[in-house]
Formats: structure tokens, sequence, C-alpha cells
């Protein structure tokens, strides 16, 4: 099984639509992230998370809210779809420090319509 | 705020050359530097980090990069490109403060036979 799941995989929504992608970790890491990828912008930060009580903006949160059910668990919500908000979207985990590794799930392509 | 700039959204070699992929760094205090990869379809995973340990860093598939603190650099090389290789590349930056990972814009690698 991954380290990090991610589902649905791929998303097909209406503008206006509220949607949650879902990411489950089994690594047992505290700290938990989700990013967008943009062609031409990388990976950009959307919220992260230290615990279950430790919530933080990234740097495109506008139009995203997130919900840290338990450790191993990381929703991501649109509470109102839009056409720019289609993207690849990516959730990772990481340990303790700075120097430590991210792991990644496998995406969710969602497609705002 | 840290960041971190990929030189060149497209680099294409020949199967065999050099691969040079440029990363630079905007911090004063030296940080936490990675590189990740991502073949099609997949999610990143790591090639290799920076941690202080020591400034010339070697990954995974033959990769290596060099931290040059007076250039704030950190670039990938690969000395004989293959087939295989090509994908996007990500250099990322961490620091002690705040625990986020910041990613580059990514630079897609094409290897030509």
């Amino acid at each position: 099984d991954a380290d990090v799941t991610q589902t649905p995989r791929n998303r097909i929504t209406k503008t206006g639509k509220r949607i949650m992608l879902e990411c489950s970790q089994t690594k047992g890491h505290d700290r938990m992230y989700w990013y967008r990828q943009d062609p031409g912008l990388g990976l950009r930060l959307i919220y992260y998370s230290f615990d279950v009580k430790d919530i933080n903006k990234g740097e495109i949160s506008d139009g995203y809210s997130v919900s840290r059910q338990a450790q191993a668990k990381f929703s991501l919500s649109l509470e109102s779809a839009i056409p720019n908000q289609t993207a690849l979207y990516f959730c990772a985990t990481r340990g303790e420090g700075s120097g430590t590794e991210a792991f990644f799930g496998q995406g969710t392509r969602l497609t705002v319509v | 705020a840290q960041s971190v700039t990929q030189l060149g959204s497209h680099v294409s070699v020949s199967e065999g050359a050099l691969v040079l992929l440029r990363c630079n760094y905007s911090s004063s205090v030296p940080p936490y530097l990675f590189w990740y990869v991502q073949y099609p379809n997949q999610g990143l995973q790591l090639l290799l980090k920076y941690t202080s340990a020591a400034t010339l860093v070697k990954g995974i598939n033959g990769f290596e990069a060099e931290f040059k603190k007076s250039e704030t650099s950190f670039h990938l090389t690969k000395p004989s490109a293959h087939m295989s290789d090509a994908a996007e590349y990500f250099c990322a930056v961490s620091r002690n403060q705040g625990g986020k990972l910041i990613f580059g814009q990514g630079t897609e690698l094409s290897v030509k036979p």
C-alpha cells in the first residue's frame, strides 16, 4: 500500500459546486501539506498542518479550506469551485525537522467546468 | 521569505550527455535543500537533499548536487543522461522555522536518443 493515498484520483466538477479531496497517510507523521501544481508555476502551498489542532495557511489559501480529522487524515475542500482551480493537487506528509523528506501522494487531477 | 528559483523551464539533452539543472535559493541563513523528481502521472519522489553534512550530495539514479553558499546555488547534475531520466525536476527549500517546504517552478528534462 502507498504511504500517502489521495482520493479521488480524477474529478470533474461544475462551477459553484463544493468538492472535497481526501488524503490519508500511513507514515505516522504529524505534518501534512496540500499543494497545487500548475504548468510553469511548480507546486504552491495551499495549507499545512503540524498536528490535529495546528493548521496554517500557505501561499494560496483563498477559496480553499482544510480539515485535519486525525493524525493520518487531512482533507482539502473547495467551497465553491471555479475554473481557475483546475489543477493537479498533491498531498504530502513529513516527519519532524526541517531536513526531513516529504512523501507525496499520486495526486488528484481536478477539472472545474 | 525564503524562495527558490529554477532557471530554465525546459532542458533538452542528448542521451549520454551531461545533465545540468539549475537552482538558486534566497535565504540569509543556509537552508535545507532538496531535489525531487516527478515522472509522468506520478507523485514526487526525493532524489537527494542537503542538510549541511556535506556540500556535495549524491542521490539516486546517478544524480548529485553541490551546495555553493557563495553562489546561493544547489544545481543538480548527472554525467550521462539516460532516456529514463526524462521527467520534471523540482528544487525545494526548507528552514528551521515554520516547517514549510517551498518549491521552485520546476524544470522539464527531455532526453533525445
